[in-house]
């Protein structure tokens, strides 16, 4: 059984910075591309960055760019996201997501990050 | 970047009714458009990938079809578990974007 476990979250003031890690099990973790989603409270889905099985490719979004970091650690099974400048609206649930052929086949349960002072 | 737009964003169904969800892409996008169910507090669940293949445990009264840029989503017979919002996904290039939601309510 394929599990993801975010962990890392909490409460950090603007300007900060967090990392974001997901422990992988249940599956050939090198094989598969990772990828993080967000949600912020009461709004949809948001694509945040993509890793492939080998690390050496990496996607982000528009507005991630330049401020986080997406990583993984074949060794330990783990995704990481490093986010820096933290700002009001990357308030969100972050998911841990593993992609099969190219859709998004299994979630982790999220780990919620907020940006306030 | 690809922008995927829903419609509609919300609407109220009764059990038992044939519903539809469309997803335009601002352009083409091949095959890869997906299709996501979330209940409230829960992570998403894969429904469809791929425009129509039916993801392995999810019921048959969920399909999907389209091409190029126009997608949608038909749940058959609406269940009683089948009310929650719905996502649409593309895939063909990053980053990969996903449509605004859709909240199935009931009638």
């Amino acid at each position: 059984e394929v599990q993801l476990l975010e962990s890392g979250g909490g409460l950090v003031q603007p300007g900060g910075s967090l990392r974001l890690s997901c422990a992988a099990s249940g599956f050939t973790f090198s094989s598969y591309a990772m990828s993080w989603v967000r949600q912020a409270p009461g709004k949809g889905l948001e694509w945040v960055s993509g890793i492939s099985g080998n690390g050496a490719s990496t996607y982000y979004a528009d507005s991630m760019k330049g401020r986080f970091t997406i990583s993984r650690d074949n060794s330990k099974n783990t995704v990481y996201l490093q986010m820096n400048s933290l700002r009001a609206d990357d308030t969100a649930v972050y998911y841990c997501a593993k992609e099969w052929v190219r859709a998004i086949d299994s979630w982790g349960q999220g780990t919620l990050v907020t940006v306030s002072s | 970047d690809i922008q995927m737009t829903q419609s509609p964003s919300s609407l109220s169904a009764s059990v038992g009714d044939r519903v539809t969800i469309t997803c335009r892409a601002s352009q083409g996008i091949s095959t890869y458009l997906n299709w996501y169910q979330q209940k409230p507090g829960k992570a998403p669940k894969l429904l469809i990938y791929g425009i129509s293949s039916l993801q392995s445990g999810v019921p048959s009264r969920f399909s999907g079809s389209g091409s190029g840029t126009d997608f949608t989503l038909t749940i058959g017979s609406l269940q009683p578990e089948d009310f929650a919002s719905y996502y649409c996904q593309q895939t063909y290039t990053t980053p990969r974007t996903f449509g605004q939601g859709t909240k199935v309510e009931i009638k």
